[in-house]
């Protein structure tokens, strides 16, 4: 069953808000990543974190490793419509000798302009 | 042209039909994976694998089959389909991971919605 929790669900915010989402699990994880799904199409990779107190930045977006291995934040800054979509966190649970990724449940990004 | 390719895009079938749903990756990747997404729920991972010989079972894997026809080629089987399968399907695909890393990313194919009447 689901092993991570991801928050908010959803997210209804005027165009050029600031955006924070968050992933915690109660294991620790090595691998944290956010992907993001548009509609009609699957996931695609925004930012992969590797190493605990890891800070990203891709763009607008800026995701971190949390120091606990059990969490993660994204942000995204200076929202804008194109942003709509679902954002997933996943991971690798540490100890695993897979490759399988754990995913979150997404949060929902609305952009009203 | 897509890297990862999935046939059919929309399927309606009735209880107990056998479904049949296609991967087709030009990426040259090993790993192959079959997810289902229902909302509120993410993604749940139902078979892998990481060669042509290699099968595995992922969290939700009853109900389902799989089969690795080559290294681009992974179908999911839904042997005899219920409502509740009702739902989005993605396959991915991916590398090894690098030897300092634990996962190397999953690119998603644009998924199957697949609803059973």
């Amino acid at each position: 069953g689901q092993q991570l929790n991801q928050s908010p669900q959803s997210m209804f915010i005027q165009e050029g808000e600031d955006v924070s989402m968050n992933c915690t699990s109660s294991s620790i994880f090595n691998t944290w990543l956010w992907y993001k799904q548009d509609p009609g199409e699957g996931p695609v990779l925004l930012i992969a974190l590797y190493k605990a107190g890891e800070l990203t930045s891709n763009g607008r977006l800026t995701a971190q490793f949390g120091i606990t291995r059990k969490d993660s934040f994204l942000n995204i800054s200076a929202s804008i419509p194109s942003d709509v979509g679902i954002y997933f966190c996943a991971g690798r649970r540490f100890p695993s000798n897979t490759g399988k990724l754990i995913f979150g449940q997404g949060t929902t990004l609305q952009v009203k302009p | 042209d897509a890297d990862v390719t999935q046939t059919p895009r929309n399927r309606i079938t009735k209880t107990g039909k056998r479904i049949m749903l296609e991967c087709s990756q030009t990426k040259g990747h090993d790993r192959m994976y079959w997810y289902r997404q229902d909302p509120g729920l993410g993604l749940q991972l139902i078979y892998y694998s990481f060669d042509v010989k290699d099968i595995n079972k992922g969290e939700i894997s009853d109900g389902y089959s799989v089969s690795r026809q080559a290294q681009a080629k992974f179908s999911l089987s839904l042997e005899s389909a219920i409502p509740n399968q009702t739902a989005l399907y993605f396959c991915a695909t991916s590398d090894p991971p690098k030897r300092d890393r634990g996962v190397s990313e999953q690119f998603f194919g644009p998924g199957t919605r697949l609803t059973v009447l």
